[in-house]
């Protein structure tokens, strides 16, 4: 089974700041179709999942641009390029290159100092 | 607009039935797979299963195979998640979510059902 490994597992970030939050997969995202199928999910207190980011770097609609993703094979990541106070809540990697086994990680939760 | 209305919370005792749901709209409910997802209070997400509505097709996590059941019903675009006995540890936040392309996963989410099990 794929594991996903977030780190850190708590983010306290200054407002105005970058923040960066990495996901470590224990096998290759490379789906044999040449894409990797890596999404960052937020989820607010209260709230339910929102995607941000799909398929390693690609926005979903609505999303700030201060969101990027990166990476690839084994080894991504999520910035935030300055950090706001609607940006606390947990965040989440996603993998479903070895669909229908979909693995998150385990979450990372971002507060403000 | 897609839109995934989830029913209402729900409290039961162990060892009690329950089938929550997922009212979809907004889109075309057998071009695209639902899923459920669970959250264990302050943990994090875990995908349970899903289905595609055409035609039944159902995939679950062998972590909850045989504890749930997961179904659909085309004419109402909308999706099923079933428990015939429930335990404590069933008490969680269960979310569906829309699968529009399904290597790349969850896009659109319900507001969640939360299920308490206690005696």
């Amino acid at each position: 089974d794929v594991v996903l490994t977030q780190s850190p597992l708590s983010l306290p970030v200054t407002l105005g700041q970058p923040a960066s939050i990495s996901c470590r997969s224990s096998q290759s995202l490379v789906h044999s179709d040449g894409n990797t199928y890596l999404n960052w999910f937020q989820q607010r207190p209260g709230q339910s999942p929102r995607r941000l980011i799909y398929k390693v770097s690609k926005r979903d609609s609505g999303v700030p641009e201060r969101f990027s993703g990166s990476g690839s094979g084994t080894d991504f990541t999520l910035k935030i390029s300055s950090v706001e106070a609607e940006d606390v809540g947990v965040y989440y990697c996603m993998q479903g290159t070895h669909w229908p086994l979909y693995t998150f990680g385990q979450g990372t939760k971002l507060e403000i100092k | 607009e897609v839109q995934l209305v989830q029913s209402g919370a729900e409290v039961k005792k162990p060892g009690e039935s329950l089938k929550i749901s997922c009212q979809t709209s907004g889109y075309t409910f057998t071009n695209c797979w639902i899923g459920w997802v669970r959250q264990l209070p302050g943990k994090g997400l875990e995908w349970m299963g899903i289905i595609y509505p055409s035609d039944s097709e159902i995939r679950y996590n062998p972590s909850f195979q045989g504890q749930v059941t997961i179904s659909a019903d085309k004419s109402i675009s909308t999706a099923y998640l079933q428990w015939h006995s429930l335990k404590v540890s069933d008490t969680a936040m269960y979310f569906c979510a829309r699968i529009a392309a399904r290597l790349v996963g969850f896009d659109y989410w319900g507001q969640g059902t939360l299920v308490t099990v206690s005696s």
